[in-house]
């Protein structure tokens, strides 16, 4: 089976960095996507890492280690806005459809 | 807006019932997904389409039908359905390492 493990919640403070953190184990390993949700709207994407490393986007970043089956999500400078779901997702294979974590509820506090 | 049109965005149906899902989407992608999202679970992967042709069922019940009839656009259609297959369904796209989401439809069964 495909199994993917993340925190249920995470509270911080606005201003402060959170780091997300997403262990695997699946059948197969072509990527680590992270995922964004606010309630009541899609999914949205927000990063992909193919190879170890650090990605930068802005305020976000994420990284994985691929012999330590492990990634995690790093937001710095935290928004209000930035209150949402944050999900991690695998690809399996190259047609890269997704396997996706639970999700980590992300809340920030004035 | 995303790219990839979900409708109807919610929906009220009886087990006895017959009623469809429809996906839309006009970004050229060749991939498309249908996935479940319940409370407190991981988005479920159900169906995967490359081309127009099925790729992936995930164990899905046969109450779940689907049909890509061009690459734009993804049907579910549902009958007999039971209370706990009430969920959000999401349809998604992608080409690449970004997956693209519809706003989904709310799903209740009673």
């Amino acid at each position: 089976g495909q199994s993917l493990e993340q925190p249920s919640e995470v509270t911080a403070v606005e201003g402060a960095i959170v780091q997300i953190n997403c262990t695997y184990q699946t059948s197969g390993f072509y990527g680590l996507s992270w995922y964004q949700q606010h309630d009541g709207g899609a999914p949205t994407f927000l990063s992909y890492n193919g190879l170890d490393g650090l990605e930068e986007t802005g305020r976000f970043s994420s990284f994985l280690s691929r012999s330590d089956s492990y990634g995690y999500l790093l937001l710095q400078e935290l928004q209000m806005k930035d209150s949402a779901s944050y999900f991690c997702a695998v690809s399996l294979d190259s047609s890269y459809k997704l396997i996706f974590g639970s999700g980590t509820r992300l809340l920030v506090r004035p | 807006e995303t790219g990839v049109t979900q409708t109807p965005r919610h929906l009220v149906m009886g087990m006895t019932n017959k009623k469809s899902l429809k996906c839309e989407q006009h970004l050229g992608h060749n991939a498309m997904y249908w996935y479940k999202q319940s409370a407190k679970k991981p988005l479920e992967l159900m169906f995967v389409y490359n081309f127009k042709e099925q790729t992936e069922n995930n164990s899905v019940p046969s109450r779940f039908s689907p049909e890509c009839p061009n690459s734009s656009h993804l049907f579910l259609h549902l009958h007999t359905l039971q209370p706990e297959d009430s969920a959000l369904y999401l349809c998604a796209s992608s080409q690449g390492t970004e997956a693209f989401f519809g706003q989904g439809t709310r799903l209740t069964v009673v």
